[in-house]
């Protein structure tokens, strides 16, 4: 079955430092990989997903990550963080059959002045 | 453009009631899911459909029932409650294109069972 992991359930950074948000998926197959992010008392909205046209995926609000085949990884970063970035964060994957996503145990991202 | 509606937004059970949450979507989505979110265990999925009048267990179904009936509406029932099923629940949708398509998730259904 697929999975993935999320090191840290926090994660602390000043206002305009980088961000990294580190996910690592299990599969022999490279799956489908996202980042979904909430907000307090929201639901999840889409960060940016792993399409295999690229290894480095831009997404919304800055975000990018990179997929490294070789070490299973695809983490989350952002080169300068914002205070509206402080959220929650979720690595997700699903197989290239039906998209059942299946969610790693969430980052919990804040951020200083 | 309401996306995925759930109702209600919060609810207060005792042990042993039973509840029924509602799950509207109106993107015409063929795939709808439940999930449950705990503190420290991420979203995991109750249940699924992949169309209208199918549904399918995920990785916690117990004590749970769903049906979707209508292709818009994915309904999760509680039968008898108990303080284990105190979460919150995030219905989603997806449509059923090839490729990584976004999963879209509605606001969410804080359910206190005591």
């Amino acid at each position: 079955a697929q999975s993935v992991t999320q090191l840290g359930s926090h994660v602390s950074v000043s206002e305009g430092a980088l961000v990294l948000l580190r996910c690592n998926y299990s599969s022999s197959v490279p799956p489908y990989l996202f980042w979904y992010v909430q907000y307090p008392n929201q639901g999840l909205q889409l960060l940016l997903k792993y399409t295999s046209a690229a290894t480095l995926v831009k997404g919304i609000n800055g975000f990018e990550a990179e997929f490294k085949k070789s070490e299973t990884s695809f983490h989350l970063t952002k080169p300068s963080a914002h205070m509206s970035d402080a959220a929650e964060y979720f690595c997700a994957v699903s197989d290239r059959g039906f998209q059942k996503l299946v969610f790693g145990t969430g980052t919990r991202l804040l951020v200083s002045p | 453009n309401a996306g995925v509606t759930q109702t209600p937004k919060f609810r207060v059970l005792k042990t042993g009631q039973s509840m029924t949450l509602l799950c509207a979507q109106d993107m015409n989505h063929e795939y709808m899911y439940w999930y449950r979110q705990d503190p420290g265990m991420g979203l995991r999925l109750i249940h699924y459909s992949v169309g209208e009048g199918t549904t399918a267990k995920g990785e916690v179904p117990d004590g749970y029932n769903v049906s979707r009936l209508k292709k818009q509406n994915f309904l999760l029932g509680l039968e008898s409650a108990a303080p284990s099923q105190t979460s919150v629940y995030f219905c989603a949708s997806s449509s059923s294109t090839r490729g990584p398509t976004e999963a879209f998730f509605g606001q969410g259904t804080r359910l206190t069972v005591v």
